[in-house]
């Protein structure tokens, strides 16, 4: 089976622009996440989706960064205006259903300057 | 909120000797999962524990779930260069059943 695809993998941007990543996950899976990995820690959560409604938003910084899954399929995750400390690996995962195990993207490393 | 703990953050072995990372909720949790990132790379898919005491194994890989659910270990038995990587642990939690908190993980690295 194919895994869960992500764009781009990498992006250096300037503080203050605005940037987009995009994630399609695995066929079927009716959960999506976007993770913001900090290197030295583990992933935080962003956002989950189930379909295509929001499950938990409840750690998106909502004045810079929003997401969207408009048909329950891929999604996209956007910030604006980006921050230094938005530096970071930017995971997209997809599971079967909630609470089930999570398969991850490659990522998208964000180098903000 | 909910803290998932992990320690030690770093361990380093020589090829064959045991490792053992160290996972602790301040909640009770409904399940854990494992997983493992290897250097530059993606957090992948270990195994899930649901139940009180359970212990899962996968070939070298022992997994725990402490009795009061609030707790679990993984254990590798002689370790391998293939091995290394960061082990971390990951629990439903901050108010939520449903949505997962990762510990900051274990940085295993091997000495061939």
């Amino acid at each position: 089976e194919a895994g869960v695809a992500q764009s781009p993998r990498y992006k250096i941007i300037e503080k203050r622009q605005s940037v987009a990543f995009w994630c399609n996950p695995i066929s079927g899976h009716a959960t999506l996440y976007w993770y913001q990995q900090i290197l030295g820690q583990g992933p935080k959560l962003l956002i989950q989706f189930q379909n295509n409604g929001v499950v938990d938003d409840s750690q998106l910084p909502k004045d810079r960064f929003s997401a969207e899954r408009l048909k329950g399929v891929d999604s996209t995750l956007k910030i604006q205006p980006a921050k230094l400390e938005d530096s970071a690996v930017y995971l997209c995962a997809s599971s079967l259903r909630i609470n089930q195990p999570q398969h991850f993207g490659d990522g998208t490393r964000l180098s903000i300057l | 909120g909910q803290q998932v703990m992990q320690i030690p953050q770093y361990q380093h072995v020589q090829e064959g000797e045991d490792f053992t990372t160290y996972c602790n909720s301040s909640t009770t949790l409904s399940n854990i999962q494992w997983y493992k990132q290897r250097p530059g790379g993606h957090p992948v898919f270990l195994i899930q524990l649901v139940k009180s005491g359970e212990v899962k194994k996968q070939k070298r890989l022992t997994f725990q779930f402490g009795e009061a659910k609030k707790n679990s270990s993984l254990h590798i038995t002689a370790t391998q260069t293939t091995d290394v990587g960061t082990y971390f642990c990951a629990g439903p939690g901050g108010g939520s059943n449903y949505k997962l908190t990762f510990g900051k993980g274990t940085l295993l690295t091997v000495n061939p």
